[in-house]
């Protein structure tokens, strides 16, 4: 079964540097999302992204943050002088479709990222 | 605006007892999707179910069952016989149906199966 791929599973990075997590959607998948889980709390919706442009933000997903799809495979997430509580795992997902009704949601396996 | 409450955050039962795990939830929406995710130790995010607003049947898969009733807005999830593979974090989720598949977790509960 084809799968959302992240990378890399693990990133730790200096406060204040700029980080780049990776995601390969499902090939033909034509939504893509980036969500985040702060250490033992819940998982929250950072961005969508549809037509090489942002569908939908949450009030996280303030001008430190970026995404982008350079290629016709990757997704990337970018983070501009990180700070602490960046620290997170940050979790790619991608749907063929719009609407949960017919096209669920793929998750990636995850890229911990630690601020230090 | 959405809200998805887990009111238990750590279970622990013994291998083999039945366990429930309750979610309930608020929305403005008529049409919305109810979805429970597993997180085991190692931390992917593992889909267990959907569920549309306008179905109320209740679902089996294996040991697993879900019981959804609109009249309470609650989504309960049930293991049957549990195992010691079966402990991780479990998240209730909800999704509206205009937007982008904006999903709303709620808080996730820790269940330990004990040996």
């Amino acid at each position: 079964e084809p799968e959302v791929t992240q990378t890399p599973s693990h990133q730790v990075t200096q406060m204040g540097q700029e980080v780049i997590l990776r995601c390969v959607p499902i090939s033909n998948h034509l939504y893509f999302y980036w969500y985040r889980q702060i250490l033992g709390q819940k998982v929250e919706f950072l961005v969508s992204f549809y037509n090489n442009e942002i569908s939908e933000k949450s009030e996280i997903f303030d001008d430190q943050f970026s995404v982008e799809r350079p290629d016709g495979s990757n997704f990337t997430l970018k983070i501009r002088s990180t700070k602490l509580e960046d620290s997170a795992m940050y979790f790619c997902a991608s749907s063929e479709g719009r609407s949960s009704y017919n096209s669920p949601l793929h998750f990636g396996n995850g890229t911990r990222l630690t601020v230090t | 605006a959405q809200k998805v409450t887990q009111a238990q955050t750590e279970i622990s039962v013994v291998e083999k007892e039945d366990v429930t795990l309750d979610c309930v939830y608020e929305t403005r929406d008529t049409t919305y999707y109810l979805f429970w995710y597993k997180q085991p130790p190692s931390g992917e995010l593992v889909f267990l179910i959907r569920r549309n607003s306008f179905d109320e049947q209740n679902e089996i898969s294996g040991r697993y069952s879900w019981n959804f009733q609109k009249s309470t807005s609650s989504f309960n999830f049930t293991i049957t016989a549990s195992q010691v593979v079966d402990s991780a974090v479990y998240f209730c989720a909800l999704s509206e149906a205009g937007g982008y598949q904006k999903v709303t977790f709620g808080i996730g509960t820790k269940l330990q199966v004990i040996p």
